[in-house]
Order: C-alpha cells, then sequence, then structure tokens
C-alpha cells in the first residue's frame, strides 16, 4: 500500500520559516492535501490540492509538490502555529482505493 | 454552517460491536462524499472508510475490511459506521469528514469533533 513519510518533528523560532516535508513514491503526480491539528482538536484543513489555501487560511501557509516530495512551507511562524501537521493523498490502484495519510510532524515554536 | 456531530463511541469489549452515527447539518448531505478517519491516542491520523454521495460507493481500509460497514441515509443526513469484531488496536477516536467535491484526490473540508471508542476487557 502507499506510504507518506513525513519528518516526526520540526523546531523553528518565532518570524522564521518552517518546512515540512511529505515522502511518497511519485508524489507529484497525486493531490496532496495539508492538515493541521492542535492537541484536543479536530484537523483543519490548511493547503489543498498541492498549493491551494481555504478561505481563511493566512497567507502564510504554503505549499509545493513535486517529483517524490510535497511540501508545506509556513512562513514568518507564529507560537499559533504549534501544532501537528499531516499531508494526504488518495491512494488508487488496481486493488485499492483510499485515502492515506502522511506520519505527521509536530512543529515546536522556539 | 457546516456542522458534524458524532456519537455512539463507547467501552466495549473485544469481540464485541458498535454503531456509530455522524449528524450532518448546514449543506446538501446527499451532494457529498463522507469519510471516518480514526486516530489512536497519541498516534497519527488514520483513514478508515469512505462511502460517495448516493452510497454505490464504499470503500474501507484493509485493516478494517471485513469488519466495519460504512451507510448513509440521506433522507436523515446521517453517516454511519457499524464496527463488528472489534479488536483492541482499534481503540481510537473516530471522526467522521466530509469530503470536498472536485475532479478526484479531493480534502476533507469538514470534521467533526470524534467519538471515542474504547476496546478493553
Amino acid at each position: 500500500s502507499y506510504m507518506l513519510t513525513q519528518p516526526p518533528s520540526v523546531s523553528v523560532a518565532p518570524g522564521r520559516t518552517a518546512r515540512i516535508t511529505c515522502g511518497g513514491n511519485n508524489i507529484g503526480s497525486k493531490n496532496v492535501h495539508w492538515y493541521q491539528q492542535k492537541p484536543g482538536q479536530a484537523p483543519v484543513l490548511v493547503i489543498y490540492y498541492n498549493s491551494g489555501r481555504p478561505s481563511g487560511i493566512p497567507e502564510r501557509f504554503s505549499g509545493s509538490n513535486f517529483g517524490n516530495t510535497a511540501t508545506l512551507t509556513i512562513s514568518r511562524v507564529e507560537a499559533g502555529d504549534e501544532a501537528d501537521y499531516y499531508c494526504q493523498a488518495r491512494e488508487s490502484g488496481s486493488d485499492q482505493v483510499g485515502h492515506v495519510f502522511g506520519t505527521g510532524t509536530k512543529v515546536t515554536v522556539l | 454552517e457546516v456542522q458534524l456531530l458524532e456519537s455512539g463511541g463507547g467501552l466495549v469489549q473485544p469481540g464485541g460491536s458498535l454503531r456509530l452515527s455522524c449528524a450532518a447539518s448546514g449543506f446538501t448531505f446527499s451532494s457529498y462524499a463522507m469519510t471516518w478517519v480514526r486516530q489512536a491516542p497519541g498516534r497519527g491520523l488514520d483513514w478508515v472508510s469512505s462511502i460517495s454521495g448516493s452510497a454505490d460507493s464504499t470503500y474501507y481500509a484493509d485493516s478494517v475490511k471485513g469488519r466495519f460497514t460504512i451507510s448513509r441515509d440521506n433522507s436523515k443526513n446521517t453517516l454511519y459506521l457499524q464496527l463488528n469484531s472489534l479488536r483492541v488496536e482499534d481503540t481510537a477516536l473516530y471522526y467522521c469528514a466530509r469530503e470536498r467535491i472536485g475532479f478526484g484526490g479531493n480534502p476533507f473540508d469538514y470534521w467533526g469533533q470524534g467519538t471515542l471508542v474504547t476496546v478493553s476487557s
């Protein structure tokens, strides 16, 4: 089955840029979405279709997807960005159709 | 305002059954595919099952295939997940989520707050 691999943790100082990667075989051929989850809360969609931003999501959040890696970039990081982040893509093959989440990355704001 | 409200979770013994419900409001329920995602304590997100808007297509993760059944009642704006032959490793917070309308590989744009399933003897 298809797997999406993320670094377990990323640490970043306030005002700096955080980059979270999501690795998968030929992931650039898929639509990748990103979710933010704060403790005790449901996930929130922050990037869709690789680089789109839902209404209400700050422009500081951006995404890209090429080759075997999708990336979520958070510019000018704020304390409120501290959360777990998950990538997600649809898996479709000859014998399996479903969705896959990445392993998750905890972003710590120093 | 889109709202998703899960219910039906609880404590159940291994081998037991539960039925989860997700009451939807604020949108045309029958137009949207819906999904169940679970999260074990301290762990990541895990896709469980999805169903098309008309209920003519259903999909399951290998880990639950043959044990869980997804269904929906569009007249009641409600999504269901029947959990049978439960195992300890099924213990998790179960979320329902709406799949955004699109051309494929669409994101989950609204989520409920989840219902907790605990499988233990």
